[in-house]
């Protein structure tokens, strides 16, 4: 079955980019989207489309990728950051929906 | 404003049966896919299937045929995630979740129905 695959923790000092990275073999042909989610709460969409961002998410999120990895930028993260961050896309077979890569803790202190 | 609103948290016992529902509002209800994923707790997150509820087309992910249920009645933009019987392992948060236009992602989440399952 396809699989995303994230580093299971990033950690960074307030101020400092931090960068979480997806790897998936149909990246290069599919779309991935960003959820954050902070503890008790439910996961909410910070990039779709490899770097597109919605509205009311603030500017320094971005998204990017090529080849078959995937990288959710932080730029200047901000305690407020810290949660967990899940990738996600969809393999090559047509199955509608995709997966979720296995989630990476950001930490900020 | 598009919302999805799930139904409250459900303490049962094993081999009771269960159905929780996410309503959606603000948006054409019958036109996008409406998705259930499972977080186990500490764990990450598990796609379990989806529904079209303009015509009902279900599909569901290998792990969850046969154990769950889903549907939802489009004349009040509902739609639902039922057990027969509930074990231990099902207790998990369940979140309801729009796909987009182009189904490639999620773009809105319900609040999530925390389930327990306890003797």
């Amino acid at each position: 079955s396809y699989e995303l695959t994230q580093p299971p923790s990033v950690s960074v000092s307030p101020g400092q980019t931090a960068r979480i990275t997806c790897s998936g073999d149909a990246l290069p042909k599919k779309y991935a989207y960003w959820y954050q989610q902070k503890s008790g709460q439910a996961p909410v969409l910070v990039i779709y489309e490899d770097s597109k961002r919605p509205s009311g998410i603030p500017e320094r999120f971005s998204g990017s990728s090529s080849g078959t990895m995937a990288t959710l930028t932080i730029s200047g993260a901000q305690v407020e950051d810290e949660a967990d961050y899940y990738c996600y896309s969809t393999d090559s077979s047509g199955i509608i929906w995709g997966v979720f890569g296995g989630g990476t803790k950001l930490t900020v202190l | 404003e598009v919302q999805l609103v799930q139904s409250g948290a459900e303490v049962k016992k094993p081999g009771e049966s269960l159905k929780i529902s996410c309503k959606g509002s603000g948006y054409s209800f019958t036109s996008y896919w409406i998705g259930w994923v499972r977080q186990m707790p500490g764990k990450g997150l598990e796609w379990m299937g989806i529904i079209y509820p303009g015509d009902s087309d279900t599909r569901y992910s290998p792990s969850f045929q046969g154990q769950v249920t889903i549907s939802a009645d489009k004349s009040i933009s509902t739609a639902y995630l039922q057990w027969s019987s509930l074990k231990a392992s099902d207790t998990a948060m369940y979140y309801c979740a729009r796909l987009d236009e182009a189904a490639a992602g999620t773009d809105y989440w319900g609040q999530g129905t925390l389930v327990t399952v306890s003797s």
